[in-house]
């Protein structure tokens, strides 16, 4: 069965630079979320997507941004990039309020 | 072996033994619960769910508990094995309408041979 596709896989970036993640849900799915888990942490919820327009927000900073394209594929836009934003970052997606599913999750590391 | 609050971040148990790991959740409103395994470097994987209209649900070898009335969540898994080990963590539906769920603090399971 098809998953939730992240790309990159691993990012290395420098401190103030820009990166962005992509994520394809699984089709057919109507929702997606980013999360953010730093090093021995839960992941953190940051932003939700419902059929394409922003539904939900949580501890997302004003530096990122997201969003959902008309082919459901979503992307996080990070800018002037601090240390503390190296984590794994998860994109998920669910349909019709059911289970949500995960991507392997995107490394990012600043340095 | 048990997990015992929020607190105890690990849970060490012997291969074969039951495994219990406790969650307790804030949101009086929640009512859609689920139980992720994450293995280290991988995205969390979905174990097992339950509506709030149930106490009890069973899968292979995993049994989730909900107690509404203490807002308390629990996974015990039977006969554990190595392949066991991983973080869990319960997430909680917040009652938003699109499902918005947020995740409690996992806890680390180890399954000694």
């Amino acid at each position: 069965a098809a998953g939730v596709i992240q790309s990159p896989r691993h990012l290395i970036k420098e401190k103030r630079e820009t990166a962005t993640l992509k994520c394809y849900p699984i089709p057919r799915h109507d929702t997606v979320y980013w999360y953010q888990q730093g090093p021995g942490q839960d992941p953190q919820f940051l932003i939700s997507f419902y059929e394409k327009m922003q539904s939900d927000k949580g501890s997302i900073p004003d530096r990122f941004s997201a969003q959902q394209f008309s082919d459901y594929h979503s992307e996080l836009n990070m800018s002037s990039l601090e240390l503390g934003d190296s984590a794994l970052y998860f994109c998920a997606s669910s349909r019709g309020g059911n289970t949500i599913y995960f991507g392997e999750g995107s490394w990012l590391t600043v340095v | 072996g048990e997990s015992v609050g929020l607190h105890l971040p690990t849970l060490s148990v012997q291969e074969g033994d039951n495994s219990i790991i406790n969650c307790a959740y804030s949101n009086s409103a929640s009512d859609y619960f689920i139980w992720y395994k994450q293995e280290s470097g991988k995205g969390p994987q979905f174990i097992i769910d339950i509506r709030s209209n149930m106490d009890k649900r069973q899968g292979q070898r995993v049994t989730v508990l909900l107690n509404k009335t203490v807002k308390h969540l629990s996974l015990q898994i039977a006969a554990t094995q190595p392949g066991d080990s991983a973080v869990y963590f319960c997430a909680e539906n917040k009652g938003s309408r699109n499902n918005d769920m947020r995740f409690g603090a996992g806890t680390r399971l180890t399954v000694k041979p």
